[in-house]
């Protein structure tokens, strides 16, 4: 079964306090791997797009890696205005596959 | 425009109702996604539609709903007699191929 699965579910750290986000997938025919931030009441604001194994993007204190089984979100020393919920996505160009995202809770 | 634009930004609507809801996608974007997020919960896909070609329907999760995109642009989303379940915000995506797409603020709809 084609599907997006994100974890943890919800993340809590402290300012400066660096971690990451997992996103793993089964689709067949993997075609690119996307990155979105959520912010509540906004509609998904794109970060990244990976689209192949071994393929790194860097934006500010985001840096996003890719596998051919998952992709990392590596957030170094975030800031409270990093605080979002962080979608992942996969297409195999005949369809989008959403994770649930994480809610990342960064606290000064 | 600049953007994805969604319209309207809220509904609120009672029971039995049906409703509609707007997305107008960047000018020459030739893909447009439906989808809807729930409360706390992932985005569902609802439907794509891309150029010409017969739209993806298998996200619609009754005959209740449907969605149409006239002359490739403005797509409308209609809900024929609203249930409490359909409460969501439902998002509107378009893009120029398979990547880098932009989604709309959405509207949140709430069942009443």
């Amino acid at each position: 079964e084609d599907q997006v699965t994100q974890s943890p579910e919800a993340l809590r750290l402290q300012e400066g306090e660096s971690s990451s986000l997992n996103c793993s997938y089964t689709v067949s025919g993997l075609r690119g791997l996307f990155w979105y931030r959520q912010d509540p009441g906004k509609g998904p604001e794109f970060l990244f797009t990976l689209y192949s194994a071994g393929e790194e993007k860097e934006k500010e204190r985001l840096k996003a890696t890719l596998t051919k089984k998952e992709s990392f979100l590596h957030i170094t020393a975030p800031k409270p205005e990093d605080s979002a919920t962080y979608l992942c996505a996969v297409t195999n160009f005949n369809k989008f596959y959403f994770g649930s995202g994480t809610k990342l809770n960064v606290k000064p | 425009g600049a953007g994805v634009s969604q319209s309207p930004s809220n509904k609120v609507t009672e029971k039995g109702k049906d409703v509609e809801l707007r997305c107008d996608p960047i000018s020459g974007h030739t893909a447009l996604y439906w989808y809807r997020q729930s409360l706390g919960q992932g985005l569902e896909f609802l439907i794509y539609f891309q150029g010409n070609s017969a739209p993806d329907k298998s996200g619609l999760p009754s005959d209740r709903f449907s969605a149409e995109r006239t002359g490739g642009s403005v797509s409308t989303l209609t809900i024929q007699r609203t249930q409490q379940e359909d409460s969501a915000v439902y998002l509107c995506a378009s893009s120029p191929d398979y990547y880098g797409y932009t989604f709309g603020s959405g509207t949140r709809l709430t069942v009443v």
